[in-house]
């Protein structure tokens, strides 16, 4: 069965980092796109980044040059680090399989405020 | 990058009746070496991460049922739900994947007549 746990999350300042990962199970990561993807509270969904299986990543301009996608093959998870964080970052972030994601996890909630 | 617009930005539907959701993309993407639509349709619940329901424009996923249908080329989609159930009541995004930079449009709040 595939699952994805997203933990990481938490409080932190505007300026600070942040690491989230994705935990896989029933698949292996690195056989497979991976993206992220955030949700502002009652916002919609944006795209944040991906990960494609020969490793090339790919960043929407809103986080480009302060995230960075990365994946460990040994521990089979996804990872996103959040640098030069803003308010404008909180949401709750996804992980997702495949460019057509079927398979998600459950979120966890990023909240940027002093 | 390419932008996706969906329309309306809410609806109300009467139980049984039909729901359409319309989904514009700024450029075409459809790939024309295998004529597919990189296009995705999700349904969102509260509380809940997104289902995927349609993926390349009208390929549904197993599973879902058949009165959700995706149509549509080019630049133009629609999801349509035939006759609409209480548990349809959702916020509904269509998503392209063409390329490497992709982008969902902004969602349709479905709520029922």
């Amino acid at each position: 069965e595939v699952q994805l746990v997203e933990s990481g999350g938490g409080l932190i300042q505007p300026g600070g980092s942040l690491r989230l990962s994705c935990a896989a199970s029933g698949f292996i990561v690195s056989n497979n796109y991976m993206n992220w993807v955030r949700q502002a509270p009652g916002k919609g969904l944006e795209w944040v980044s991906l990960i494609q299986n020969d490793g090339r990543t790919y960043y929407a301009d809103s986080v480009k040059g302060r995230f960075t996608i990365s994946r460990d093959n040994s521990k089979n998870t996804l990872y996103l680090q959040m640098d030069s964080l803003r308010a404008e970052d909180t949401a709750v972030y996804y992980c997702a399989r495949d460019s057509f994601a079927e398979y998600w996890g459950q979120g966890t909630l990023v909240t940027v405020s002093s | 990058d390419i932008v996706m617009t969906q329309s309306p930005d809410s609806l109300a539907v009467s139980l049984g009746e039909r729901a359409t959701i319309n989904c514009k993309s700024s450029q075409n993407i459809l790939y024309s070496s295998n004529n597919k639509n990189y296009l995705a349709w999700y349904q969102q619940k509260p509380g809940q991460p997104p289902k995927l329901l349609i993926y390349w424009a009208s390929t549904r996923v197993s599973g879902v049922p058949d009165r959700f249908s995706g149509s549509g080329s080019g630049t133009d989609f629609t999801l349509t739900i035939s006759s609409l159930q209480a548990e349809d009541v959702a916020v509904y995004y269509c998503q392209h994947y063409y390329g490497t930079i992709y982008a969902f449009g902004q969602g349709t709040k479905l709520e029922i007549k």
